[in-house]
């Protein structure tokens, strides 16, 4: 079983429409989040959720949307798509304890294409 | 600003050959993790280092952080075409009830045959 799964893998849709990305976690992780990685392959922080707090990275537009549904699942919407908004969007999460974060993992990333 | 600087930024060894790549931060770093990425694949987790002056191996790679906890070095011992992608070395930002990972902007590292 995958530990993070996200879908869908690829995604090619034209500038303004909405479209949505899932992540799933089994790890019985307390805190997920979404990761942008840019042309240039640099990572960075979009979200962090666990159920008492979302926390949102201020570079962020707010076209973008994190939901869930439950603490399994954070998916990300993202409504009305620009062109700068291609990348490749990876989810993860974690399980905190009083002495640090632990088992950080990663999905395998959904490459989003905007035309 | 950038907090953890990777370098080399690329590297290129001849397979059997050791390498280090390192990662820098002016900041006490609070749980460090390295990953690997190989082109248009996930991130594949390789360690995690916590304390001062930690150390970890796993196969021909081994991983230290400094006793400062603000450098973490990645050596490759023997290095093989497999051991080719792109290292990012990921710290734990602290505050916040949440760990967010800040990364390095990677090492991209060829291995030849």
């Amino acid at each position: 079983d995958t530990a993070v799964s996200q879908t869908p893998k690829y995604l090619v849709t034209q500038m303004g429409n909405d479209k949505s990305i899932k992540c799933e976690q089994n790890l019985g992780h307390d805190t997920m989040y979404w990761y942008k990685q840019d042309s240039k392959k640099f990572l960075k922080i979009m979200f962090s959720y666990n159920n008492k707090e979302l926390i949102i990275n201020e570079t962020v537009p707010n076209r973008f949307s994190p939901k869930s549904p439950d603490k399994a699942h954070l998916n990300l919407h993202i409504n009305s798509l620009e062109l700068g908004d291609s990348a490749v969007y990876f989810c993860a999460s974690s399980f905190t304890s009083g002495t640090g974060v632990y088992g950080y993992t990663f999905g395998s990333g959904t490459r989003l294409t905007v035309v | 600003s950038q907090e953890l600087e990777q370098s080399p930024q690329s590297l290129i060894v001849q397979e059997g050959k050791n390498l280090t790549i390192n990662c820098t931060s002016s900041k006490t770093l609070y749980g460090l993790y390295w990953y690997k990425q190989k082109y248009g694949e996930g991130l594949i987790f390789l360690m995690m280092l916590q304390k001062g002056g930690e150390e970890k191996s796993h196969e021909k790679i081994t991983a230290k952080l400094d006793e400062k906890k603000q450098q973490s070095s990645l050596h490759i011992t023997a290095s093989q075409p497999s051991h080719a992608g792109i290292y990012l070395c990921g710290a734990v930002r602290r505050g916040g009830s949440q760990g967010n990972l800040i990364f390095g902007k990677g090492t991209k590292l060829s291995v030849k045959p």
